[in-house]
């Protein structure tokens, strides 16, 4: 059972556009949602995260918006840059029990 | 910021023997930890859940017997794969979240087993 749906698979951004990623999610019960950028042969590293009070947060270039009422969430990543070229993954979880989704691969082209 | 660690980096064993890795949390304390396997261009796949001083949980399908887990202090958990075949080959990852308030899972950089 795929509890967390991520779009798209895969993306294309040059230099300096926005990089929208999204993902949207089956239990309510969830009350955390974190983002992971990960490298070729790296673990994934913890981007930015939201619990769901909360419609938006923004850290840097980078900012969730979330949806409680469609169960959705996105990551927005303004003036992308190569160097975010990465991996990509949006989480859910309740507790001990973190879903993710499957994954987006973005490519920035310079 | 917090940081988890593994060893070794990457491993080649060859069929039928065992290897260990080690996963520590360097600078916060873990009562729980976390066992995920990632294949090429796939998402994580979480194997078990490792909690000091007691048995870890096991999702349906992993193979208790064959991935051993060992959660024996608040900042080192190891899993063992016993018995390796070429199958096992894969990317293994440990994540540990921070007990001291907030739920952030903070992840290892990972190890790649190949089983000859």
């Amino acid at each position: 059972q795929q509890q967390v749906k991520q779009s798209p698979q895969s993306l294309i951004v040059q230099k300096g556009g926005i990089s929208i990623i999204n993902c949207a999610y089956e239990n309510t019960a969830f009350d955390y949602f974190p983002w992971y950028q990960q490298f070729p042969g790296k673990g994934p590293a913890l981007l930015i995260a939201i619990r769901p009070d909360v419609s938006e947060k923004k850290e840097g270039r980078f900012t969730i918006s979330f949806n409680k009422s469609a169960k959705q969430f996105s990551l927005h990543i303004m003036d992308s840059q190569p160097g975010d070229s990465a991996t990509y993954f949006c989480a859910a979880s309740l507790f001990n029990d973190m879903r993710f989704g499957a994954g987006t691969r973005l490519t920035v082209k310079p | 910021g917090a940081v988890v660690s593994q060893h070794p980096s990457w491993v080649i064993c060859k069929s039928g023997t065992s290897v260990k890795i080690e996963c520590r949390s360097l600078d916060f304390q873990a009562t729980t930890m976390f066992w995920y396997r990632q294949f090429p261009k796939q998402s994580l796949m979480l194997m078990a859940t490792s909690n000091e001083g007691s048995k870890a949980t096991y999702e349906q399908g992993v193979e208790k017997d064959k991935f051993l887990i060992n959660h024996a202090s608040l900042t080192l958990s190891t899993l063992t794969v016993t018995s390796a075949h070429p199958e096992d080959s894969s990317f293994y990852i440990c994540s540990a979240r921070d007990e001291s308030g907030i739920y952030e899972q903070y992840f290892g950089p990972g190890t790649r087993l190949t089983v000859t």
